[in-house]
Protein backbone atom coordinates (compact mmCIF):
# COMPACT_ATOMS: atom_id res chain seq x y z
CA UNK A 1 0.00 0.00 0.00
CA UNK A 2 1.26 3.21 -1.01
CA UNK A 3 2.03 5.77 1.23
CA UNK A 4 1.32 9.62 0.73
CA UNK A 5 2.91 11.14 -1.67
CA UNK A 6 4.45 14.96 -1.98
CA UNK A 7 5.97 16.37 -4.82
CA UNK A 8 8.06 18.00 -5.51
CA UNK A 9 10.67 17.57 -2.35
CA UNK A 10 12.64 20.49 -2.83
CA UNK A 11 11.69 24.22 -4.38
CA UNK A 12 13.69 27.34 -4.51
CA UNK A 13 11.36 29.89 -5.71
CA UNK A 14 11.79 33.71 -5.91
CA UNK A 15 10.26 36.69 -4.10
CA UNK A 16 6.69 37.34 -5.43
CA UNK A 17 6.72 34.35 -7.05
CA UNK A 18 3.61 31.63 -6.95
CA UNK A 19 3.97 27.73 -6.22
CA UNK A 20 1.79 25.21 -6.42
CA UNK A 21 2.57 21.65 -3.96
CA UNK A 22 1.14 18.49 -4.69
CA UNK A 23 0.22 15.90 -2.43
CA UNK A 24 -1.57 12.31 -2.78
CA UNK A 25 -2.88 10.68 -0.20
CA UNK A 26 -3.32 7.18 0.91
CA UNK A 27 -5.70 4.86 -1.15
CA UNK A 28 -8.86 4.92 0.28
CA UNK A 29 -7.80 8.21 2.36
CA UNK A 30 -10.65 11.13 1.60
CA UNK A 31 -9.13 13.71 3.94
CA UNK A 32 -6.12 15.69 3.73
CA UNK A 33 -4.00 18.18 5.73
CA UNK A 34 -1.39 20.17 5.20
CA UNK A 35 0.93 22.12 7.73
CA UNK A 36 3.49 24.38 7.63
CA UNK A 37 7.17 23.41 10.13
CA UNK A 38 9.39 26.48 10.51
CA UNK A 39 12.04 26.27 13.05
CA UNK A 40 10.42 29.42 15.10
CA UNK A 41 7.00 28.32 14.62
CA UNK A 42 7.33 24.88 14.74
CA UNK A 43 4.32 22.53 13.02
CA UNK A 44 1.62 24.92 12.77
CA UNK A 45 -2.18 23.52 10.81
CA UNK A 46 -2.55 25.32 7.48
CA UNK A 47 -6.09 23.80 6.47
CA UNK A 48 -7.88 20.42 5.82
CA UNK A 49 -9.90 19.46 2.81
CA UNK A 50 -12.56 16.63 2.51
CA UNK A 51 -14.42 15.61 -0.16
CA UNK A 52 -13.25 18.26 -2.29
CA UNK A 53 -14.28 20.67 0.21
CA UNK A 54 -12.45 22.85 2.76
CA UNK A 55 -13.44 21.81 6.04
CA UNK A 56 -10.87 23.72 8.14
CA UNK A 57 -9.19 26.43 8.30
CA UNK A 58 -5.60 27.41 10.26
CA UNK A 59 -4.54 31.24 11.14
CA UNK A 60 -2.35 31.76 7.53
CA UNK A 61 -3.42 34.73 5.14
CA UNK A 62 -4.91 34.24 2.09
CA UNK A 63 -1.97 34.38 -0.22
CA UNK A 64 -2.12 30.29 1.10
CA UNK A 65 -4.64 28.51 -0.70
CA UNK A 66 -5.59 25.36 -1.27
CA UNK A 67 -7.58 22.41 -3.40
CA UNK A 68 -9.27 18.46 -3.40
CA UNK A 69 -9.78 16.86 -6.44
CA UNK A 70 -12.42 14.25 -6.82
CA UNK A 71 -9.56 11.39 -6.72
CA UNK A 72 -8.69 13.33 -3.23
CA UNK A 73 -5.10 14.20 -4.31
CA UNK A 74 -4.72 18.36 -3.13
CA UNK A 75 -2.54 21.13 -4.39
CA UNK A 76 -2.14 23.70 -1.90
CA UNK A 77 -0.82 27.44 -3.43
CA UNK A 78 1.20 30.10 -2.22
CA UNK A 79 1.10 33.13 -4.13
CA UNK A 80 3.23 36.31 -3.70
CA UNK A 81 6.12 34.40 -2.04
CA UNK A 82 7.95 36.33 1.06
CA UNK A 83 10.90 34.51 2.51
CA UNK A 84 9.18 34.04 5.83
CA UNK A 85 7.46 31.82 3.99
CA UNK A 86 10.02 28.96 3.28
CA UNK A 87 9.74 25.85 5.34
CA UNK A 88 8.92 22.38 5.41
CA UNK A 89 5.27 21.56 3.97
CA UNK A 90 4.04 18.41 5.29
CA UNK A 91 0.47 17.18 4.38
CA UNK A 92 -1.46 14.47 6.04
CA UNK A 93 -3.76 11.46 4.73
CA UNK A 94 -6.74 10.72 6.71
CA UNK A 95 -9.44 8.31 5.98
CA UNK A 96 -12.03 10.47 6.48
CA UNK A 97 -12.93 13.69 8.29
CA UNK A 98 -12.76 13.55 12.16
CA UNK A 99 -10.97 10.02 12.00
CA UNK A 100 -8.32 11.06 14.38
CA UNK A 101 -5.51 8.78 12.14
CA UNK A 102 -2.99 10.83 10.08
CA UNK A 103 -0.18 9.68 8.16
CA UNK A 104 1.88 12.30 7.06
CA UNK A 105 4.35 12.42 3.81
CA UNK A 106 7.63 13.26 3.85
CA UNK A 107 7.13 16.99 3.12
CA UNK A 108 7.77 19.93 0.40
CA UNK A 109 11.15 21.87 1.32
CA UNK A 110 10.45 25.47 0.07
CA UNK A 111 13.25 27.85 -0.27
CA UNK A 112 11.95 31.57 -1.22
CA UNK A 113 15.16 33.45 -1.68
CA UNK B 1 -7.11 27.00 24.66
CA UNK B 2 -5.29 24.30 23.01
CA UNK B 3 -1.66 23.86 23.67
CA UNK B 4 0.70 21.21 23.43
CA UNK B 5 4.00 22.21 25.51
CA UNK B 6 7.77 19.66 25.19
CA UNK B 7 9.93 21.58 27.39
CA UNK B 8 13.22 19.61 26.75
CA UNK B 9 14.38 20.91 23.45
CA UNK B 10 17.63 18.70 23.10
CA UNK B 11 18.42 15.14 24.92
CA UNK B 12 21.56 13.07 24.60
CA UNK B 13 21.58 9.82 25.98
CA UNK B 14 24.20 7.27 25.69
CA UNK B 15 23.61 4.22 23.87
CA UNK B 16 21.50 1.71 25.98
CA UNK B 17 20.22 4.06 28.19
CA UNK B 18 16.83 5.17 28.44
CA UNK B 19 15.32 8.10 28.23
CA UNK B 20 11.65 9.86 28.50
CA UNK B 21 10.57 12.84 26.61
CA UNK B 22 7.72 14.58 28.75
CA UNK B 23 4.91 16.60 27.32
CA UNK B 24 2.38 18.13 28.80
CA UNK B 25 -0.72 19.35 26.99
CA UNK B 26 -3.64 21.90 27.61
CA UNK B 27 -7.58 21.52 26.75
CA UNK B 28 -10.69 22.25 27.81
CA UNK B 29 -12.47 19.12 25.29
CA UNK B 30 -13.32 16.11 27.30
CA UNK B 31 -12.54 13.78 24.23
CA UNK B 32 -9.56 14.68 22.98
CA UNK B 33 -6.65 12.49 21.25
CA UNK B 34 -2.74 12.24 21.97
CA UNK B 35 -0.07 11.19 19.86
CA UNK B 36 3.13 10.87 19.34
CA UNK B 37 5.18 11.22 15.97
CA UNK B 38 9.15 10.45 15.00
CA UNK B 39 10.77 13.08 12.66
CA UNK B 40 13.75 11.59 10.68
CA UNK B 41 16.32 13.59 9.61
CA UNK B 42 14.41 12.47 5.98
CA UNK B 43 11.10 14.57 7.10
CA UNK B 44 8.54 12.42 7.23
CA UNK B 45 6.82 12.40 10.59
CA UNK B 46 6.22 8.76 11.65
CA UNK B 47 3.20 7.96 13.60
CA UNK B 48 4.19 6.10 16.97
CA UNK B 49 0.69 6.00 19.38
CA UNK B 50 -2.42 7.50 19.57
CA UNK B 51 -4.55 7.74 22.93
CA UNK B 52 -7.95 9.10 23.52
CA UNK B 53 -8.57 10.75 26.49
CA UNK B 54 -11.20 7.78 28.20
CA UNK B 55 -8.00 5.45 28.04
CA UNK B 56 -5.43 5.80 30.68
CA UNK B 57 -4.19 2.72 30.30
CA UNK B 58 -0.21 2.68 30.00
CA UNK B 59 0.90 1.26 26.74
CA UNK B 60 4.20 -0.96 25.60
CA UNK B 61 5.31 -1.17 22.30
CA UNK B 62 8.57 -3.43 22.11
CA UNK B 63 11.36 -0.45 23.52
CA UNK B 64 8.83 1.95 23.55
CA UNK B 65 6.05 3.15 26.47
CA UNK B 66 3.85 5.33 26.84
CA UNK B 67 2.78 6.95 30.51
CA UNK B 68 -0.98 8.56 30.09
CA UNK B 69 -1.94 10.91 33.72
CA UNK B 70 -4.98 13.03 33.13
CA UNK B 71 -4.71 14.32 36.66
CA UNK B 72 -0.98 16.22 35.63
CA UNK B 73 -2.49 16.53 31.84
CA UNK B 74 1.22 14.56 30.95
CA UNK B 75 1.60 12.30 28.06
CA UNK B 76 5.08 11.04 28.58
CA UNK B 77 7.30 8.76 26.32
CA UNK B 78 10.11 6.30 27.34
CA UNK B 79 12.64 4.63 25.26
CA UNK B 80 14.05 1.39 26.87
CA UNK B 81 17.70 0.58 25.45
CA UNK B 82 17.48 3.45 23.57
CA UNK B 83 20.02 2.47 19.85
CA UNK B 84 21.11 4.85 17.51
CA UNK B 85 18.24 4.74 15.49
CA UNK B 86 16.43 6.29 17.72
CA UNK B 87 17.86 9.56 17.31
CA UNK B 88 15.10 11.77 15.73
CA UNK B 89 13.31 14.82 16.94
CA UNK B 90 9.65 13.55 18.18
CA UNK B 91 7.16 15.50 18.68
CA UNK B 92 3.76 15.69 21.00
CA UNK B 93 0.40 16.18 19.65
CA UNK B 94 -3.24 16.78 20.56
CA UNK B 95 -6.58 16.78 18.51
CA UNK B 96 -9.46 17.82 19.97
CA UNK B 97 -13.27 16.68 19.23
CA UNK B 98 -12.83 15.82 16.02
CA UNK B 99 -16.41 16.44 14.81
CA UNK B 100 -15.34 19.98 15.29
CA UNK B 101 -12.52 20.40 14.40
CA UNK B 102 -11.64 17.46 12.05
CA UNK B 103 -8.44 16.11 11.80
CA UNK B 104 -6.17 19.14 12.73
CA UNK B 105 -3.58 18.68 15.07
CA UNK B 106 -1.90 21.01 17.62
CA UNK B 107 2.08 19.66 18.20
CA UNK B 108 4.43 20.48 21.01
CA UNK B 109 7.65 22.04 19.88
CA UNK B 110 9.80 18.83 19.49
CA UNK B 111 12.42 16.92 21.21
CA UNK B 112 15.42 16.35 19.37
CA UNK B 113 16.85 13.29 20.86
CA UNK B 114 20.38 12.08 20.10
CA UNK B 115 21.81 8.68 20.99
CA UNK B 116 25.30 8.91 21.45
CA UNK B 117 27.21 5.13 20.04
Amino acid sequence: KAGVTQTPRYLIKTRGQQVTLSCSPISGHRSVSWYQQTPGQGLQFLFEYFSETQRNKGNFPGRFSGRQFSNSRSEMNVSTLELGDSALYLCASSPAWGSTEAFFGQGTRLTVV
Amino acid sequence: AQKVTQAQTEISVVEKEDVTLDCVYETRDTTYYLFWYKQPPSGELVFLIRRNSFDEQNEISGRYSWNFQKSTSSFNFTITASQVVDSAVYFCALSEAPGNTGNQFYFGTGTSLTVIP
